[in-house]
């Protein structure tokens, strides 16, 4: 089955510690995304990369770090200096070279720090 | 980026016909119109896009007028399974998306 996955569904930290969520594609997409949503909000863009091995600042990404050493994987680390971390995180992956922007999304992390 | 404006709210009973707006009036030439459902605690799912005039799927239709500044989302006989909210953006290619609050649609028995 193609699709996004992304590990775990729910993740309990203390606070200052930093922790790492992870999302992987098998869909073959140059393009991957994170967002956060808190709740009854829209989604915000923490961090994307349209290629591998590079990748851009979204509108809130103070406080959280991104790699994208291989095309399928494009994890992202919640830092200690994250103010407020507890959110669902929800990571997206699109189509290469088309027009049209449609973003596939996975199943979406819950943080919550303790 | 253009942006977009949604009501926040809609209600509707089981059965009748949705119609949920949106506009976007700077919306730019190449960009392209597309909606969005999300249910409670899961990633948002693409429903339907379009560039102009009608787009029909077997979901939803999707109605552009000619200039483009905005378009209306419609539903046909929603049930209780389609309360979600819904997100209206526009954009194109490989640039990032930017979600509102979005359409939060309570279909009721």
């Amino acid at each position: 089955d193609g699709g996004i996955t992304q590990s775990p569904k729910y993740l309990f930290r203390k606070e200052g510690q930093n922790v790492t969520l992870s999302c992987e594609q098998n869909l073959n997409h140059d393009a991957m995304y994170w967002y956060r949503q808190d709740p009854g909000q829209g989604l915000r863009l923490i961090y994307y990369s349209q290629i591998v091995n590079d990748f851009q600042k979204g509108d809130i990404a103070e406080g959280y770090s991104v790699s994208r050493e291989k095309k399928e994987s494009f994890p992202l680390t919640v830092t200690s200096a994250q103010k407020n971390p507890t959110a669902f995180y929800l990571c997206a992956s699109s189509m290469p070279g088309l027009l049209s922007n449609e973003q596939f999304f996975g199943p979406g992390t819950r943080l919550t720090v303790l | 980026l253009a942006k977009t404006t949604q009501p926040i709210s809609m209600d509707s009973y089981e059965g009748q016909e949705v119609n949920i707006t949106c506009s976007h009036n700077n919306i730019a030439t190449n960009d392209y119109i597309t909606w969005y459902q999300q249910f409670p605690s899961q990633g948002p799912r693409f429903i339907i896009q379009g560039y102009k005039t009608k787009v029909t799927n077997e979901v939803a239709s999707l109605f552009i007028p000619a200039d483009r500044k905005s378009s209306t989302l419609s539903l046909p006989r929603v049930s209780l399974s389609d309360t979600a909210v819904y997100y209206c953006l526009v954009g194109v290619g490989n640039t990032p998306l930017v979600f509102g609050k979005g359409t939060r649609l309570s279909v009721i028995a």
